[in-house]
């Protein structure tokens, strides 16, 4: 079975500051990562994706993750951070298809507030 | 580019009704997944179906059904409901084997009064 814990609930943080969600998992088996971005009432976007190769991710809006096997870690970060990045970000695992059937695992999700 | 989409968008109902959510995934894609998302909670993984066949089933209660239908397109059916089940329904859409990309529809905020 697969876990998903993410470190802060809530990360609050002013505009232009740069900003880092971190994620860390547990899995018994090799696991495909993501990060998911939900804005108010709205459903969830895919930001970026971890399934091989680089370990260097980059996604929409600017963000970037990078997956640290050792640390089973896939903490996402992006360098300046804009009001309209304030929305709820969750990071998933999922496992391979023919093994668990594909579904996400999601964190406790972390509520990211962005002032001016 | 067609997204997934999710009807009605707003459920309201009552103790002891049923309610039907439909689901029309991307079209090609043959993977269909509900999650539930509770207020201020993470979404669960409730049911999945690839090509037409149940592919793998979470945390759903007898109360709760769903299939997926030849058009591909999916229903979640929900009976005796509770107060509990006040939610967000997600679905997702897949092009399955292979592709790990799950693509969700705006959800179905069930309210059970």
């Amino acid at each position: 079975a697969q876990s998903v814990t993410q470190l802060d609930s809530q990360v609050p943080v002013f505009e232009e500051a740069p900003v880092e969600l971190r994620c860390n998992y547990s899995s018994s088996v090799s696991v495909y990562l993501f990060w998911y971005v939900q804005y108010p009432n709205q459903g969830l976007q895919l930001l970026l994706k971890y399934l091989s190769g680089s370990t260097l991710v980059k996604g929409i809006n600017g963000f970037e993750a990078e997956f640290n096997k050792s640390q089973t870690s896939f903490h996402l970060r992006k360098p300046s951070v804009h009001i309209s990045d304030t929305a709820e970000y969750f990071c998933a695992v999922s496992a391979p298809i023919y093994n668990q059937g594909g579904k996400l695992i999601f964190g406790q999700g972390t509520e990211l507030s962005v002032k001016p | 580019a067609a997204g997934v989409i999710q009807s009605p968008r707003h459920l309201i109902k009552e103790k002891r009704e049923t309610a039907t959510l439909k689901c029309y995934p991307i079209p090609r894609h043959d993977t269909v997944y509900w999650y539930q998302q509770g207020p201020g909670q993470d979404p669960q993984f409730l049911i999945s179906f690839y090509e037409k066949m149940q592919s793998d089933k979470g945390s759903i209660p007898d109360r709760f059904s769903a299939q997926q239908f030849s058009d591909y397109h999916s229903e979640l059916n929900m009976s005796s409901l509770e107060l509990g089940d006040s939610a967000l329904y997600f679905c997702a859409s897949s092009l399955g084997s292979g592709h790990y990309e799950q693509y969700f529809g705006p959800g179905t905020r069930l309210t059970v009064t």
